[in-house]
């Protein structure tokens, strides 16, 4: 069955400093992945994913994920943190031997300093 | 660009009292996903709906049933509500044949508080 871990439920950097958000996967089969952002009592945005093109994947508001495999990892990074970046994320990974349905990991909270 | 709408975005109601959420796809959207977040959880998995079938099952209690009409939205009906029943519901759609993933882009959510 697939699963997705993410290791941090917390993260706090300071604004302009870089932002990376750890998110390992599980997978029997080649998985779609995806992250999501959450603003507070605000519905889920997708910021990116990857389904079996390019590895390095570019997504909206300067956010990027590589996909690498040998490390069935799914990381997200961004150069510098803005203080409109504190929201939840949450790393999602879906396959067929799942029906595609997508399973989200526990969420990683970011924080941002001023 | 149309996005998914929930109705309604907040909703309190008493235990044991029965409650309808729905939710409107984005135009020629055909599958529909239902979703529910308890407080600082992340979203488990409820039901979907393609082509106003049944297409997964997961998470969801025998007292919650949900459905697709004709012109794709969707409604989720709760009964016998209990306290833990208390969460955000999200509603997401998505373009595509049954079996295969395609991105989904979800509702704003509504927020049922049970009292």
């Amino acid at each position: 069955a697939q699963s997705v871990t993410q290791l941090d439920s917390h993260v706090s950097v300071s604004e302009g400093t870089p932002v990376l958000l750890r998110c390992n996967y599980s997978s029997s089969y080649s998985p779609s992945l995806f992250w999501y952002v959450q603003h507070p009592n605000k519905g889920l945005q997708l910021l990116l994913k990857y389904t079996s093109a390019a590895t390095l994947v570019k997504g909206i508001n300067g956010f990027e994920a590589e996909f690498k495999k040998s490390e069935t990892s799914f990381h997200l990074t961004k150069p510098s943190a803005h203080m409109s970046d504190a929201a939840e994320y949450f790393c999602v990974v879906s396959d067929r031997g799942g029906s595609y349905i997508p399973t989200f990991g526990r969420g990683t909270s970011l924080i941002v300093h001023p | 660009a149309a996005g998914v709408i929930q109705s309604p975005r907040h909703l309190i109601k008493e235990k044991r009292e029965t409650a309808t959420l729905k939710c409107y796809p984005i135009p020629r959207h055909d599958t529909v996903y239902w979703y529910q977040q308890g407080p600082g959880q992340d979203p488990q998995f409820l039901i979907s709906f393609y082509e106003k079938m049944q297409s997964d099952k997961g998470s969801i209690p025998d007292r919650f049933s949900a459905q697709q009409f004709s012109d794709y939205h969707s409604e989720l009906n709760m009964s016998s509500l209990e306290l833990g029943d208390s969460a955000l519901y999200f509603c997401a759609s998505s373009q595509g044949t049954s079996g295969s993933f395609n991105e989904q882009y979800f509702g704003p959510g509504t927020r049922l508080t049970v009292t």
